[in-house]
């Protein structure tokens, strides 16, 4: 099955700053990449999503890359504000059948500093 | 419209104790996961419902845990015997069939004492 690790576990970055978190996958067959945000005590939210056919997407001063080569996947976080500060998880889906499994990292707790 | 939903919202149980959550997707949406999340950790998958297909129970850490779809709407998560390992939050997603993104509810935070 897919197996995915995402680094660091914690990042600390001052306001304004840019911040970023990696993942890697194992399953060649996977195509779908979401970036989920959970604040403490709240649910995971859907920031943003990259599937296998592009290598980079943008959302304001949110950011996705994917190298499906090397299998890895970044978000780019820029101009971070405190209300940035949350854990970060990143997915990758399981290509079998219809089901869209998603394996999820460990997530990464960002602070970001005022 | 209305989000997913789960109840309760918390749950304090004595270890050996069964242990009902439930989860209500979002209208229309005809799949269902279900996820353990312990501590600082991040999310475990344990089941998946699509439609009247029968579930994916691969992410099912043991026999202890069960779950039920009804109408294909509803779904319950049943621990027996709980044990305090099983102490997490409980999150339920749903999504589209066909779509990527799932959709989570708040979660259920199960403690064993």
């Amino acid at each position: 099955g897919e197996n995915v690790e995402q680094h660091p576990s914690t990042l600390s970055v001052q306001e304004g700053d840019s911040a970023v978190i990696k993942c890697t996958y194992s399953d060649s067959a996977s195509n779908y990449f979401p970036w989920y945000k959970q604040e403490l005590g709240k649910r995971p939210q859907l920031i943003i999503d990259i599937r296998s056919n592009v290598g980079e997407k943008k959302d304001q001063r949110i950011a996705v890359t994917l190298n499906k080569t090397a299998k890895h996947f970044s978000l780019h976080i820029t101009e971070t504000q405190p209300e940035d500060s949350a854990v970060y998880f990143c997915a990758a889906s399981d290509s079998s059948g219809s089901a869209r499994q998603l394996t999820f990292g460990s997530g990464t707790q960002l602070t970001v500093l005022p | 419209g209305a989000g997913v939903s789960q109840s309760p919202s918390n749950k304090v149980t004595e270890k050996g104790k069964d242990v009902e959550l439930r989860c209500d997707p979002i209208s229309g949406h005809t799949a269902l996961y279900w996820y353990r999340q312990s501590l600082g950790q991040g999310l475990e998958f344990l089941i998946y419902f699509q439609g009247n297909s029968a579930p994916d129970k691969s992410g099912l850490p043991s026999d202890r845990f069960s779950a039920e779809r009804t109408g294909g709407s509803v779904s319950t998560l049943t621990i027996q015997r709980t044990q305090q390992e099983d102490s997490a939050v409980y999150l339920c997603a749903s999504k589209w069939q066909g779509s990527y993104e799932q959709y989570f509810g708040p979660g259920t935070r199960l403690t064993v004492t």
